[in-house]
């Protein structure tokens, strides 16, 4: 079964920063490309950043570009999202999702509040 | 960035009824393989999205038959022959060709 467990969500204040990590289990995790994807509190999803399989090309959606840094580390079956200068619009659920193009699997979320 | 528009954004179906969603795309969605990347999700509250199509009619594993997926190019069509009660929620297209990734806004469907 496939299982993707985010975790490092919490309040953080404007212009600070947090590590969301995603932790993979039950397939195989470097032969996949991954993408983060978020919704602010009764709103869409929203794309936020994808990775492929080795980590050589990252993408970002304009509204977090310069500010978060996606990467994996494939021998720990792990997924990152670095963010900095962090802003109240960032306030949302964080999904890591299994694939680029058409994700599949979806974990529950780590949630992020940016408030001071 | 490709622009994804979905309508309605909200739809009260009664229950056996059918239900259409569209999903237009300001770019063509083929890309250079042929291949045309787009994607329906459905999110339950409190629940994270699901996938039900991706490549426009590829139904995802448990997914009812009586859900479909077309469409092709910029236009495409989400339709449910007969509303049951547990597929209320919000309904999402995404596009995977270009980048970056853009999802429609979402169509929330309730039963009447």
């Amino acid at each position: 079964e496939v299982q993707l467990l985010e975790s490092g969500g919490g309040l953080v204040q404007p212009g600070g920063s947090l590590r969301l990590s995603c932790t993979a289990s039950g397939f195989i995790f470097h032969t996949y490309g991954m993408t983060w994807v978020r919704q602010a509190p009764g709103k869409g999803l929203e794309w936020v950043s994808g990775i492929s399989v080795s980590g050589d090309s990252t993408y970002y959606a304009d509204s977090v570009k310069g500010r978060f840094t996606i990467s994996r580390d494939n021998s720990q079956r792990t997924l990152y999202l670095e963010m900095n200068s962090l802003r109240a619009e960032d306030t949302a659920i964080y999904y890591c999702a299994r694939g680029i193009s058409a994700p599949t699997d979806w974990g529950q979320g780590t949630l992020v509040t940016v408030s001071s | 960035d490709v622009v994804m528009t979905q309508s309605p954004l909200s739809l009260s179906v009664t229950l056996g009824q059918p239900a259409s969603i569209s999903c237009r795309s300001s770019h063509s969605l083929v890309d250079s393989d042929g291949n045309t990347c787009l994607t329906w999700f459905h999110q339950r509250p409190g629940q994270s999205p699901r996938r039900l199509f991706y490549k426009v009619s590829n139904r995802d594993s448990g997914v009812p038959d009586r859900f479909s997926g077309s469409g092709s190019g910029t236009d495409f069509t989400l339709k449910i022959s007969r509303v049951e009660a547990e597929d209320v929620g919000v309904y999402y297209c995404m596009q995977g060709t270009h980048w970056p990734r853009t999802f429609g806004q979402g169509t929330k469907v309730e039963i009447k």
